[in-house]
């Protein structure tokens, strides 16, 4: 079964810094790995997809590496802003899992001005 | 702009009361899928139609009904709501021609139990 945890559960930055968020699954048999904004009490904005053949995929700020092998992904924002507050969530789709997502608990981002 | 709708944003009923939360997308994407999102947790996969065919978790609970009439709508039906039914619902579609399309998801609808 796909398990997927997400280091550490809630992180406070000021604002300039560069960040990494982790994120760790237990199947490395996925097709991609996909990365979500949410902020409260609101739906999922698709930030970033990488395909398991794809070893990283950037946009803006963003950027997100694989490595398959590990078990392992990480999201790097660049100069992070307060607007950049949210919580950060990954998902996982699966060989073993009928091609569904799994997701993650969620890295909660807060960015101080 | 293609996108994922759900309504009503936030809804409230009574224990036992049925409900049901609708999702429409204009993007044409013949999967469709329901999540569950409680507070600070991952969501759920509850279940989701690869066009008509409809695929149940197996620990959704048979309280939890799905219908899609047509390629754009799909519902989701809580026969009895119960208190731990308050949540987070999510709707989410995908191109299911490959499974290295991505979801796309709609604003969700916060469910309260009262």
């Amino acid at each position: 079964k796909q398990e997927v945890t997400q280091i550490p559960a809630a992180l406070s930055v000021p604002e300039g810094e560069n960040l990494v968020l982790n994120c760790s699954f237990t199947d490395s048999a996925i097709y991609n790995l996909q990365w979500f904004r949410q902020d409260p009490g609101k739906g999922l904005t698709s930030l970033l997809l990488i395909q398991s053949s794809q070893r990283e995929q950037t946009s803006g700020r963003l950027n997100a590496s694989l490595d398959k092998s590990s078990g392992r992904s990480t999201l790097y924002i660049a100069a992070s802003q307060p607007g950049d507050s949210a919580t950060y969530l990954c998902a996982v789709r699966t060989y073993n899992y009928g091609q569904n997502f799994v997701f993650g608990p969620g890295t909660r981002l807060s960015v101080l001005p | 702009d293609a996108m994922v709708i759900q309504n009503p944003r936030y809804q409230v009923t009574q224990f036992g009361k049925p409900v049901t939360l609708s999702c429409s997308q204009t993007l044409n994407h013949n999967v469709m899928y329901w999540y569950q999102q409680k507070s600070s947790q991952a969501p759920k996969l509850l279940f989701h139609y690869y066009d008509k065919d409809f695929n149940n978790e197996a620990d959704t609970p048979d309280n939890f009904q799905s219908r899609r009439p047509n390629t754009s709508f799909c519902f989701l039906d809580i026969r009895s709501p119960g208190l731990g039914d308050a949540a987070m619902y999510l709707c989410a579609t995908s191109r299911g021609s490959t499974a290295y399309n991505e979801q796309f998801f709609g604003p969700g609808t916060r469910l309260t139990v009262l």
